[in-house]
């Protein structure tokens, strides 16, 4: 069946414009997580989703950064007034619910640049 | 806070060489350990899980136990192949949903 996908694969963008990522979670997953991978670095946590909600939005950087979640499906990651420093690859992953005995499956990821 | 720490990389073997990636964690009560695998050009795959103390996580010849007493996860294979070769991340979950990562190792696996 269908993998998590997410759109677009690559972004380039100036900076002090905005983005949007798209996260399209398998479907029936009612869990949906972002993260954040910075050039040799790990994966940052930045937030979930339970269905539609947010419970902890402590990961997201900064104000800049901001989520939604509609239908309990697509998820959107918005990085407003871009900074060279949002360059990364983000990430999305999806699972059937947010016990740790679900697995969590990762998209491709979209990688943004910021000149 | 909570953290993870594994060895840098990257990690260059012989075909049927013994594996060993270390991976160190640091976090206030029980969190469930993972290790997750990067094959070159796809996204990030489970490969084995622990969720308590003395745990032994197993997948595709890899294993892993979970240590309270030393706080770590280490990642073995007794025989590595070259499709081994893989980007390979520790990570723990802990406060219900909150992942953290480690910042990978790469392992190259030579014939």
């Amino acid at each position: 069946g269908a993998g998590v996908s997410q759109s677009p694969s690559n972004k380039v963008t100036e900076k002090g414009k905005d983005v949007e990522l798209r996260c399209d979670p398998i479907s029936g997953h009612t869990a949906l997580y972002w993260y954040r991978q910075s050039l040799g670095q790990g994966l940052e946590f930045l937030i979930y989703f339970q269905g539609n909600s947010a419970p902890d939005k402590s990961g997201l950087p900064s104000d800049r950064f901001s989520a939604e979640r509609t239908g309990g499906s697509v998820s959107t990651l918005t990085i407003q007034r871009t900074q060279q420093e949002d360059s990364a690859v983000y990430l999305c992953a999806s699972s059937y619910g947010t016990s740790g005995r679900f697995e969590q499956y990762f998209g491709p990821g979209t990688r943004l640049t910021v000149t | 806070g909570d953290s993870v720490t594994q060895m840098e990389g990257p990690v260059t073997l012989s075909e049927e060489a013994f594996l060993t990636i270390n991976c160190t964690y640091t976090a206030t009560g029980y969190p469930s350990l993972f290790w997750y695998v990067q094959y070159p050009g796809e996204g990030l795959q489970l490969l084995l899980k622990a969720t308590k103390a003395d745990d032994k996580g197993s997948n595709k010849g890899f294993e892993a136990t979970y240590r309270k007493e030393t706080t770590s996860f280490h990642l073995e294979k007794g025989s590595v192949q070259v499709s081994d070769s893989a980007v390979y991340f520790c990570a723990l979950r802990y406060n219900f949903n909150k992942f953290y990562f480690g910042s990978g190792t790469k392992l190259n696996v030579k014939p």
